[in-house]
């Protein structure tokens, strides 16, 4: 099956300073990447999609100014969280999408990101 | 709006069956998936229903009624590997996934 890698697998850093997370398709190109967040014991929650090569669209509460998602490539899609804060702290998964069939998304592993 | 429903815990047996429900009311439908989550780690795919009916691999079932807006995953001969939240999402109109908050299954020796 496809596979999604995302990177770094977790991350701490200090509160104020910004945190890039990059989603990779490693074997199909991927035209749209998901990207979620998910708090201890809630679900997955949408908070972009992002299309190659256009502006992602993000989901009602999103600030897209703190979280930047740039999907340059048909193989990579980065989130940067910038000026973190604690309550950013959380699980970021990505997901990939080939062009057809539109019911195949893949998920990558997810990072942890704890802010201090 | 959209809206999908599903247990938020269950617990069973180790070697016996269990059934998560899910309901949904989503616009439009190109689909049902469901996904095993362990904590800490993403989902990973179980099964996918676009047409009514039943849908079984290995000891996972998953049947769809898409006039109810219903759709049940069956796990039979349960482990306790199976310990974990099954997550059901919709993929509506516009091939976005619509995801449930997910039912915790809790596997008891």
């Amino acid at each position: 099956g496809a596979v999604v890698s995302q990177h770094p697998s977790w991350v701490i850093c200090k509160s104020g300073t910004s945190v890039k997370i990059e989603c990779r398709s490693l074997d199909f190109q991927a035209t749209t990447m998901f990207w979620y967040r998910q708090f201890p014991k809630q679900s997955l929650m949408l908070m972009a999609t992002s299309n190659e090569g256009s502006k992602a669209t993000y989901e009602q509460g999103v600030e897209k100014d703190k979280f930047l998602i740039n999907h340059a490539s048909l193989t990579l899609s980065t989130l940067t969280v910038t000026s973190a804060h604690p309550e950013d702290s959380s699980f970021y998964i990505c997901s990939a999408r080939e062009q057809e069939p539109f019911n195949e998304q893949f998920f990558g592993p997810g990072t942890r990101l704890t802010v201090l | 709006g959209q809206n999908i429903d599903q247990p938020t815990e269950m617990t069973a047996t180790e070697g016996a069956i269990v059934q998560i429900n899910c309901t949904y009311q989503t616009s439009g439908f190109n689909g049902l998936f469901w996904y095993q989550q362990h904590a800490g780690e993403a989902p990973t795919f179980l099964s996918y229903n676009v047409l009514d009916g039943l849908e079984e691999k290995g000891r996972f079932s998953s049947f769809l009624s898409r006039s109810k807006g219903y759709s049940y995953l069956l796990l039979k001969e349960l482990q306790m590997k199976d310990s974990a939240s099954y997550l059901c999402a919709v993929l509506d109109s516009n091939y976005q996934l619509i995801w449930g908050a997910g039912t915790k299954l809790i596997i008891k020796p």
